[in-house]
């Protein structure tokens, strides 16, 4: 559920494990989505993204789905390693063309 | 470089004292955004310009807080009279186009003291 203060969803699981990071985003007519992974003391760094013509899209041990019936997005990893750790973003753009980012979530391997 | 940079990559400043921060984005691309993010907070958007169009000012918290960028090259985030909840991570991105990835620089830490 939602959490308060500084304190950010967070999401624990054992190294080789699959991850699945959930986002729900707000407005209707976004059109493009983007995954973020932050590491601590640095800047987001892209990992994937889905326009709203399409449901699923994968990349190398991710994979993004798109439900825009219930704007709902999901970035699953394969595999997790401990240098997944770090705090993942989802953005979306809309009409305004400026990338709207969700709270985030705290992921966190443990080997 | 190949990608984005800011500088400085740690500013402290005291309180009402006016600070400047830079961002040099990928060479080519048009789209410019910077964002505020809070000690383990999300990002907040700031400002966005796109080419020659007039930037979208809209996320500016204050009129302390202003943006330039020239053509489609280096742009600065000016804060005056800087106050304590100033203190953030400043972070600069650009795109190639509207509505494509952006590549985000290692950010500037602001401290207000």
């Amino acid at each position: 559920g939602e959490s308060v203060g500084l304190h950010l969803p967070t999401l624990s699981v054992q190294e080789g494990d699959n991850s699945i990071i959930n986002c729900a985003y707000s407005n209707s007519a976004s059109d493009y989505f983007i995954w973020y992974k932050q590491e601590s003391g640095k800047g987001p760094q892209f990992i994937i993204d889905i326009r709203s013509n399409m449901d699923k899209r994968q990349g190398q041990r991710v994979t993004v789905l798109l439900n825009k019936t219930v704007k709902h997005l999901s970035l699953q990893i394969a595999a997790t390693q401990p240098g997944d750790s770090a705090v993942y973003f989802c953005a979306e753009t809309g009409g305004s063309y400026i990338p709207t980012f969700g709270r985030g979530t705290s992921l966190i391997v443990h080997p | 470089g190949a990608g984005v940079s800011q500088s400085p990559s740690n500013k402290v400043t005291e309180k009402g004292k006016d600070v400047e921060l830079r961002c040099d984005p990928i060479s080519g691309h048009t789209a410019l955004y910077w964002y505020r993010q809070r000690l383990g907070q999300g990002l907040e958007f700031l400002i966005y310009f796109q080419g020659n169009s007039a930037p979208d000012k809209s996320g500016l918290p204050s009129d302390r807080f202003s943006a330039e960028r020239t053509g489609e090259s280096v742009s600065t985030l000016t804060i005056q009279r800087t106050q304590q909840e100033d203190s953030a991570v400043y972070l600069c991105a650009s795109s190639f186009r509207r509505s494509t990835e952006a590549f985000f620089g290692q950010g500037t830490r602001l401290t207000v003291v």
